[in-house]
């Protein structure tokens, strides 16, 4: 049982919007900025969004986040095939004083 | 280029030891707080164990607490991940990952460089 509670699945067809939602607590999300990480098949996972809504260099506009209260969302638009993947959102626990994550939520491009 | 290469990981019996070892190139390792982050075969991510780049602030997960044991030398630009009295389900791919922006232990960081992760199964 993840600390951040995220969809298992979500899908899309290519060209669409999808948004991914993780959800909180007060001590996680509410008081803490929220990053969210890409893992392809195979691969160790990727930053894709920090500080909630910031993207690093050379990821896509496409990729977007937001926050209010104790939930996050992860939007994508867009969609291409090369998003299929697994995303994962993770924030700083205040009470647990860890690092915490989402379950993950498989994205497939249909 | 960037990058950091875990070694150290295999088959080891409940209760026994291993260590992790990390080895970071392409940025200066010292400017940057270090953390090991678990994946247990087809599961999700589990924050292990972060460190200071010092070795002043270190924290752990409650589930390792007491067992683990992280360690850095900025001098050979290594991290490391010292695992006593290891549990079955303490199997997972353990990744090393650098921090985005930070010497100290931040709640508003985030991890920007991952490593491929080192192995380990725990079995009898």
């Amino acid at each position: 049982q993840s600390v951040l509670t995220q969809p298992p699945s979500a899908s899309g067809t290519p060209g669409q919007r999808v948004t991914i939602s993780c959800s909180g607590s007060n001590s996680n999300i509410a008081g803490n900025t929220l990053n969210w990480y890409q893992q392809l098949p195979g691969t160790a996972p990727k930053l894709l969004i920090y500080s909630t809504n910031q993207r690093p260099s050379g990821v896509p506009g496409r990729f977007s986040g937001s926050k209010s209260g104790t939930s996050a969302s992860l939007a994508i638009s867009g969609l291409q095939s090369e998003d299929e993947a697994d995303y994962y959102c993770a924030a700083w626990d205040d009470s647990l004083k860890g690092w915490v994550f989402g379950g993950g939520t498989k994205l497939t491009v249909l | 280029e960037v990058r950091l290469v875990e070694s150290g990981g295999g088959l080891v019996q409940p209760g026994r030891s291993l260590r992790l070892s990390c080895a970071a190139s392409g940025f200066t390792f010292e400017d940057y707080a270090m953390h090991w982050v678990r994946q247990p075969p087809g599961k999700g991510l589990e924050w292990v164990s972060g460190i200071s780049w010092s070795s002043g602030s270190i924290d752990y997960a409650d589930s390792v607490r007491g067992r683990f044991t992280i360690s850095r030398d900025n001098d050979k630009n290594s991290l490391f991940l010292q695992m006593n009295s290891l549990r079955p389900e303490d199997t997972a791919l353990y990744y090393c990952v650098k921090v985005r922006k930070s010497f100290k232990l931040l709640k508003d960081d985030a991890f920007d460089l991952w490593g491929q992760g080192s192995m380990v199964t725990v079995s009898s």
